[in-house]
């Protein structure tokens, strides 16, 4: 079965500053790779995913994501970040089953 | 309404309560989905529906028990919770159920936040 790992529980970024966010998984062939979005009082939203071919995924919202085989990740990423962008950040994987998992999640906290 | 929508917002229950939470999903997708998400924890699946039709029932204690009378409702329903079971509970819907491959995007609900006293 599939794995993932969000090894930052929290990060603190100021307003205007890049963002990266780092996703590990685990699974043994090639994976399908998501990154949501929840925003306080809210459901999951999705950002991204990751099918096959680009290994740099465009998602909405400005943010971007690279699939990196070799490494076993996913990481996300902003060049630059507004207040609005502070939330907690899921990373999932599906595999060859109809089954997604999440990770633990990173809390983003946008400083002024 | 558009996307998924789920209700109540907020429920507040004690351990010898019976109560609902209803999810609809206006998307015209084909699977459903319950998941429970407690703090700092990965999201757990719960329940699978297929054409309504349940696919998975992931090891969940039977004081949840899910319905899904059409592609487009979802109810878990509950009785005798304990306080453990205090947590936001999302449902999400996809295109289709897709049992070989796990690439069909799942759209997620506001969620309910669930207080058991």
């Amino acid at each position: 079965a599939q794995s993932v790992t969000q090894p930052d529980i929290h990060i603190t970024v100021s307003e205007g500053a890049s963002l990266e966010l780092r996703c590990n998984y685990s699974y043994g062939a090639t994976p399908y790779l998501f990154w949501y979005v929840q925003s306080p009082g809210q459901g999951l939203q999705l950002l991204l995913k990751y099918f096959s071919g680009d290994t740099l995924v465009q998602g909405i919202k400005g943010f971007e994501a690279e699939f990196k085989r070799s490494q076993s990740s996913f990481n996300l990423r902003k060049p630059s970040v507004h207040w609005s962008d502070a939330a907690e950040y899921f990373c999932a994987v599906g595999g060859n089953d109809y089954k997604l998992s999440f990770g633990a999640g990173t809390t983003v906290t946008v400083r002024a | 309404e558009t996307g998924v929508t789920q209700t109540p917002r907020h429920l507040v229950m004690g351990m010898t309560n019976k109560k609902s939470l209803k999810c609809e999903q206006h998307l015209g997708h084909n699977a459903m989905y319950w998941y429970k998400q407690s703090a700092k924890k990965p999201l757990e699946l719960m329940f699978v529906y297929s054409l309504e039709e349940r696919v998975e029932n992931n090891s969940v204690p039977s004081r949840f028990s899910p319905e899904c009378p059409n592609s487009s409702h979802l109810f878990l329903h509950l009785h005798t919770l304990q306080p453990e079971d205090s947590a936001l509970y999302l449902c999400a819907s996809s295109q289709e159920f897709s049992a070989s491959g796990g690439g069909d995007t799942q759209y997620f609900g506001p969620g309910t936040r669930l207080t058991v006293l």
